[in-house]
């Protein structure tokens, strides 16, 4: 069956980097692209981006334009959610989520999802 | 960007009895080119991440129960939940994707009375 499983849990400092993995399995990875949404704690959900699985192309919300990175590996098709200068708003579930259908024009609801990773931003 | 509000924040039902859930978008949602509505429903337990339970706006997902149906058009939305049962205890979140950014309701929960 389609799954997305995603790496565990991370602590990080003020203005570190975290990097959250999403390994698909049950489809072909390159035909489908790859969203980012974050839930803080008791809060609702935020869409961060969305990542091509065939080629370079991505797309940020706004706020998180110039501090975060979102790739793919092909070969292990892995889809990876880099977030950089970390602060304490930044503490949140990450979830990645698939495309359910190629849309050329990215509008898309999202299926299915990761099982979440947390992220904490403490000192 | 298009902002989702859900009603109410809070709804306690009865076992057996109707939930009604409402989101309205602040831009239509509706494209009438192809008379499609760009609006999800996901229901999300304690610990879980959200799971699809309509698209475009009335088609319900795959293995979805019947009694989950959603229904509206434009801005105004529903997503109804018949004859509630104690696995429906969650939180229910409405989502466009009618643009980019696509952006969800706050998010209602929904309990047993």
């Amino acid at each position: 069956q389609v799954q997305l499983v995603q790496s565990g849990p991370e602590v990080k400092m003020p203005g570190a980097s975290v990097k959250v993995s999403c390994k698909a399995s049950g489809y072909t990875f390159t035909s489908l692209g790859i969203n980012w949404v974050r839930q803080a704690p008791g809060q609702g959900l935020e869409w961060m981006g969305w990542s091509s699985t065939n080629n370079e192309k991505t797309n940020f919300a706004h706020k998180f334009q110039g501090r975060v990175t979102m790739t793919t590996d092909t070969s292990t098709s892995t889809a990876y959610m880099e977030l950089r200068s970390l602060t304490s708003d930044d503490t949140a579930v990450y979830y990645c989520a698939r495309d359910p259908r190629p849309s050329a024009e990215r509008k898309n609801w999202f299926d299915p999802w990761g099982q979440g990773t947390l992220v904490t931003v403490s000192s | 960007d298009i902002v989702m509000t859900q009603s109410p924040d809070s709804l306690p039902v009865s076992l057996g009895e109707r939930a009604t859930i409402s989101c309205k978008s602040s831009h239509s949602v509706l494209d009438s080119s192809n008379s499609k509505n760009y609006l999800a429903w996901y229901q999300q337990k304690p610990g879980q991440p959200p799971k699809l339970l309509t698209y475009w706006a009335s088609i319900r997902e795959y293995g979805v129960p019947d009694r989950f149906s959603g229904s509206g058009s434009g801005t105004d939305f529903t997503l109804t939940i018949n004859s509630l049962q104690a696995e429906d205890v969650a939180i229910y979140y409405c989502q466009q994707y009618y643009s980019t950014p696509p952006t969800f309701g706050q998010g209602t929960k929904v309990e047993i009375k």
